[in-house]
């Protein structure tokens, strides 16, 4: 089946654009995942869904960062009034949402990577 | 807080050798998932292999194994008969059960396989 896809692949906008990231999980996957990685801080937990609920948003590094999911489905993380340090891979990711299970394997997709200039 | 550390640097491995990579976690939580995932220089992101911290048995998936040892808190991958394919950055990550689904990620290892 289909992995996890993530569009644009690649995003260069200029400092102070809005821009929209967008993933389509696993067909199936309750839970999605948005993380961020660049050179200096590596890979960081940015938010998790369950369904259409974010019930961690706590790696959302500024309230300039936003994300939303509906159906179930796809999601769109949003990033307001860009800065150069947003610069980086955004990873989405999908698992089907077991928390308690003794694997809930998260599988990524291929990432956007953002250039801000 | 769930801390992971690769700290080895990056790797050179002649082709069909078994390699090493290491790993050390930080929890306090007694229910945990640990996992390796493969980053070529496509950037994507695949999953190896997982280790549960109640199982008994080391994990193995094909040429990678996991060498976990709980009370020293470390889960070594190995891969056995390198190929020029695995070159890649390998990335040791650890899930708590309780509280989030998050995944903590280390820095990173380096692995450039030579013929």
């Amino acid at each position: 089946g289909a992995g996890v896809s993530q569009s644009p692949s690649n995003k260069v906008t200029e400092k102070g654009k809005d821009v929209e990231l967008r993933c389509d999980p696993i067909s199936g996957h309750t839970a999605l995942y948005w993380y961020r990685q660049s050179l200096g801080q590596g890979l960081e937990f940015l938010i998790y869904f369950q369904g259409n609920s974010a019930p961690d948003k706590s790696g959302l590094p500024s309230d300039r960062f936003s994300a939303e999911r509906t159906g179930g489905s796809v999601s769109t993380l949003t990033i307001q009034r860009t800065q150069q340090e947003d610069s980086a891979v955004y990873l989405c990711a999908s698992s089907f949402g077991r928390d308690f299970s003794s694997t809930d394997t998260q599988y990524f997709g291929p990432g956007t990577r953002l250039t801000v200039l | 807080a769930q801390k992971i550390t690769q700290t080895q640097p990056g790797m050179f491995v002649q082709e069909k050798e078994a390699v090493t990579l290491d790993c050390t976690y930080d929890t306090s939580d007694p229910s945990y998932g640990l996992f390796w995932y493969k980053q070529p220089s496509s950037g994507e992101m695949i999953f190896l292999i997982y280790q549960g911290s109640y199982d008994q048995q080391n994990a193995t998936e094909g040429r990678y194994s996991l060498n976990f040892q709980k009370a020293r808190k470390s889960a070594n991958l190995v891969i056995s008969a390198s190929q020029l394919g695995d070159s890649a950055m390998y990335f040791c990550a650890m899930r708590v059960y309780y509280g989030n689904n998050r995944l903590a990620f280390g820095k990173g290892n380096q692995v450039v396989v030579i013929p």
